[in-house]
């Protein structure tokens, strides 16, 4: 069974930075495309950050870009955001997202449940 | 910037009704486009892909259809359980959403 958990979340104040985890189990991690997925409370979906199946691709929203680094240990199946500079409108619940095949750029089959960040002082 | 607009916003519809809904990309984005659902408080869900590709384990009644930049999601005998709200995702660039329909009960 395919499952994605993620952790990392919390408050921070605006500025600060705050590291994400995605651990996943149930399938062979290095060759799927992973993304961050992120949705404000009571609003839609906005992608954040994708990487491919190997780590040497890596693609941002821009309202992330310069700030935001997502990054992948394949040894341990697990997909990372690493967010610095947070603002308030980064506050939402943050989804890590398996894409169904290698390239990073593609349909979302399987989500975790997601981690909260709240960004303010 | 590649934007996504669905329509409608909100949707009224009783059980049985067939519901469609409406995606259209701002550019081309040949068929690389998703629909997915989501039920409050969960991870939302991929129906479709590519975009008249069905979802394993997604129930018939969805189906969707498109290419370039106008794409449609129907469901054909609308359920208690597809009460939810709706996204299209493209991802021939990068990747973006619309902004989401929620399907409501009449």
């Amino acid at each position: 069974e395919v499952q994605l958990l993620e952790s990392g979340g919390g408050l921070v104040q605006p500025g600060g930075s705050l590291r994400l985890s995605c651990a996943t189990s149930g399938f062979i991690f290095d060759t799927f495309g992973m993304s961050w997925v992120r949705q404000a409370p009571g609003k839609g979906l906005e992608w954040v950050s994708c990487i491919s199946g190997s780590g040497d691709k890596t693609y941002y929203a821009d309202s992330v870009k310069g700030r935001f680094t997502i990054s992948r240990d394949n040894s341990k199946s697990t997909l990372f955001l690493q967010m610095t500079s947070l603002r308030a409108e980064d506050t939402a619940l943050y989804f890590c997202a398996k894409s169904r095949g290698n390239f990073p750029f593609d349909a979302f089959d399987m989500w975790g449940q997601g981690t909260m960040v709240t960004v303010s002082s | 910037d590649l934007q996504m607009t669905q329509s409608p916003s909100t949707l009224s519809a009783s059980v049985g009704d067939r519901v469609t809904i409406s995606c259209r990309a701002s550019r081309s984005i040949g068929r690389w486009l998703a629909w997915y659902q989501q039920k409050p408080g969960k991870a939302p869900k991929l129906l479709m892909y590519k975009p008249s590709s069905l979802e394993s384990g997604v129930p018939s009644r969805f189906s969707g259809s498109g290419s370039e930049t106008e794409f449609t999601l129907t469901i054909d005998g609308l359920q208690p359980d597809d009460f939810a709200t709706y996204y299209c995702q493209q991802y021939n660039s990068a990747s973006s959403f619309g902004q989401g329909t929620k399907v409501e009960i009449k």
